[in-house]
């Protein structure tokens, strides 16, 4: 049974950064491609960024581009987001998720961290 | 971007009927496609991947049907805990979701 499960979240003024971690346990974690999807209140979701299982390709949705970090630590069995210069449209509830076994649809979905940026 | 519409916005349906759900994209996605069910207060769940796929343990009522464009998501014979809100989403070009449709009780 996979668990995932997202921490880091806060209440964070513009412009300033934050890192959320995501502790996976029950499968390998160092074999699957690993996801950040995000959702703001009341609205849909969201892909944010990928990591592949070796850490050798990070992709990143054009609206986070240049400010967020994908990264992942396999003696932890953790997945990080670095966030920086936040912004008020950040404002989500961000979930960690893996790829699915045939595909990049997402299989295993943790219960969220939410980031409010608000001054 | 491949934009994913989903039709209707809100669909209501009495218990024990069947829901039929509308997924559409702005350009063929083959069969890469899946849908999620979402309840208030809860993260998303897989339902069907490849557009026909069911995810483990998800009931025999859920299927999934479609191709290129054009998918369903049908829900046989509605059960209470049905009623929450479906999403769809491509991964055949990047990942993109549709708007959702909320499945509520009439």
């Amino acid at each position: 049974q996979v668990q995932l499960v997202e921490s880091g979240g806060g209440v964070v003024q513009p412009g300033t950064s934050l890192r959320l971690s995501c502790e996976v346990s029950g499968v390998g974690f160092s074999g699957y491609e690993m996801y950040w999807v995000r959702q703001a209140p009341g609205k849909g979701l969201g892909w944010v960024a990928v990591i592949s299982y070796d850490e050798n390709h990070k992709y990143y949705a054009d609206s986070v581009k240049g400010r967020f970090t994908i990264s992942r630590d396999t003696s932890k069995n953790t997945l990080y987001l670095q966030m920086n210069s936040l912004r008020t449209e950040d404002t989500a509830l961000y979930y960690c998720t893996k790829k699915g076994s045939s595909g990049s649809y997402f299989d295993s979905w943790g219960p969220g961290t939410l980031v409010t940026v608000s001054s | 971007e491949i934009v994913m519409t989903q039709s209707p916005a809100t669909l209501s349906v009495s218990p024990g009927e069947r829901a039929t759900l509308s997924c559409r994209a702005s350009q063929s996605v083959s069969s890469k496609l899946a849908w999620y069910q979402q309840k208030p207060g809860q993260a998303p769940r897989l339902l069907i991947y490849d557009a026909s796929t069911r995810a483990t343990g998800v009931p025999a009522r859920f299927s999934g049907s479609g191709s290129g464009t054009e998918f369903i998501l049908t829900i046989s014979s509605l059960q209470s805990e049905d009623f929450a809100v479906y999403y769809c989403q491509q991964y055949n070009n990047w990942y993109t979701f549709g708007q959702g449709t909320k499945l509520e009780i009439k």
